[in-house]
């Protein structure tokens, strides 16, 4: 009953190094998610997935970006990590987008960039 | 722009009392809303959710209840145990608005903290 994965859990990264945030979800869902978590704060989306095939921008995409690889996959990628990205990054994915479907989300990737 | 806010950011409450968590949305047009309870080192967990045409909805342990009027949310747990203790939040979905439309709007969390 695995529902969505992301890896790595934990990571450090040095200014200027890059990365990729793994996800995959097993409930056959369309749409997916990756939202980051900062102290004090409720999530903020950073990219979504409609659909197989469609990315779009959330509130903050600066600095990201995102594949859709198949309708189970969605990786978020660091191409510069800069301090202000250390955050938790979360993946989620629901049904669809429109219809006010659940979103289950994964376990959670915290990520330090010194 | 439309927000998503809680009244109180910590609560805390003893064992076997009933805990009431509130929100505040600024958006008349969103018409589904949902609860999450987040766990240390975790991510979000679905407790309930509830649609526009309804003012009210129960799980097991859990209520939430809507008020259109004065566009407030809130999470009532029965029973409140040492478990229920996490940060809740609320989340809005937007309906027509620019190019958030569909996507979910968080608030920034309660703390509740369930003393034995």
């Amino acid at each position: 009953n695995a529902g969505v994965t992301q890896t790595p859990k934990f990571q450090v990264l040095k200014t200027g190094q890059s990365m990729t945030l793994q996800c995959a979800q097993d409930m056959n869902h369309n749409s997916m998610y990756w939202y980051r978590q900062d102290p004090g704060m409720g999530l903020r989306l950073i990219y979504y997935s409609a659909s197989e095939g469609t990315t779009d921008k959330g509130e903050v995409p600066n600095g990201y970006n995102v594949s859709r690889l198949n309708k189970r996959e969605f990786s978020l990628r660091l191409e510069s990590a800069a301090p202000s990205q250390t955050s938790v990054y979360f993946c989620a994915s629901s049904r669809d987008r429109l219809s006010g479907n659940t979103i289950y989300f994964g376990e959670g990737s915290w990520l330090t960039v010194v | 722009g439309e927000s998503v806010g809680l009244h109180l950011p910590t609560l805390s409450v003893q064992e076997g009392d009933n805990s009431i968590i509130n929100c505040a949305y600024s958006n008349s047009a969103s018409d589904y809303f949902i609860w999450y309870k987040q766990e240390s080192g975790k991510g979000p967990q679905f407790i309930i959710d509830i649609r526009s045409n309804m003012d009210k909805r129960q799980g097991q342990r859990v209520t939430v209840l809507l008020n259109k009027t004065v566009k407030h949310l809130s999470l009532q747990i029965a029973a409140t145990q040492p478990g229920d203790s996490a940060v809740y939040f609320c989340a809005e979905k937007g309906s027509n608005y620019g190019g958030s439309q569909g996507n979910l709007i968080f608030g920034k969390g309660t703390k509740l903290s369930v003393k034995p």
